[in-house]
């Protein structure tokens, strides 16, 4: 079965200093990764994916994720974080596997907080 | 430039009370889901559609109902509202069910059954 982990429910970072989200997933055929942000009490956002081709996909706001085959992760960063990432972060693969059909199945969400 | 639009944003429901959550979107998507979202649990899948008059249960379908006469719509029922439907509720759509197209969200119902 399709499964997606995040192993940080949070993640503290100072402005301007680099960040890293992590995700690891476990799929059956070729995993097809999404990231998305929540701000409270918003819908989520879709920040960027991978689908096939060059490991690392860029995204919204300038945010990047690095997809590792051998590793089965799908690392979300960013250079130089700002007040304003702060949010939760979702990773998720879309299941297109065994007659599911395309739906998302995400992990339990990643807290990132950015202090001034 | 609409999207997926939810309604209503924030409703209180006494047990055993039945509402209609409504979703909408305007850019002929032909999928379109709901999921729930609650504390440390991520999202979880309710029901799914692939296109009018095509649905199938998620991975927490029990106490909901829906249904897709049109592209454009995609309500959720619930039956007898129970306190543990308490919870965040989004629909999403998507150009296809295939599993490379991007999958958008609406803003979201807080549903409270007290």
């Amino acid at each position: 079965a399709q499964s997606v982990a995040q192993p940080e429910d949070q993640v503290n970072v100072a402005e301007g200093n680099p960040l890293t989200v992590k995700c690891t997933y476990s799929v059956s055929g070729n995993p097809y990764l999404f990231w998305y942000v929540q701000y409270p009490n918003r819908g989520l956002q879709f920040l960027l994916k991978y689908i096939t081709g060059d490991n690392l996909v860029k995204g919204s706001y300038g945010f990047e994720a690095e997809f590792n085959k051998s590793q089965t992760s799908f690392h979300l960063k960013k250079p130089s974080a700002l007040v304003s990432d702060s949010a939760l972060y979702f990773c998720a693969v879309r299941d297109g596997y065994g007659g599911s059909q395309g739906n998302l199945i995400f992990g339990k969400g990643t807290k990132l907080s950015v202090k001034p | 430039n609409a999207g997926v639009t939810q309604t209503p944003k924030f409703q209180v429901l006494k047990t055993g009370q039945s509402m209609t959550l409504q979703c909408a979107q305007d850019m002929n998507h032909e999928y379109m889901s709901w999921y729930r979202q609650d504390p440390g649990m991520g999202l979880r899948l309710i029901h799914y559609s692939v296109g009018a008059g095509i649905t199938d249960q998620g991975e927490v379908p029990n106490g909901y109902n829906v249904s897709r006469s049109t592209t454009e719509d995609f309500p959720l029922r619930l039956l007898s509202a129970a306190p543990s439907q308490t919870s965040v509720y989004f629909c999403a759509s998507s150009y296809s069910e295939q599993s490379g197209n991007t999958i958008y969200f609406g803003e979201g119902s807080w549903l409270t059954v007290v």
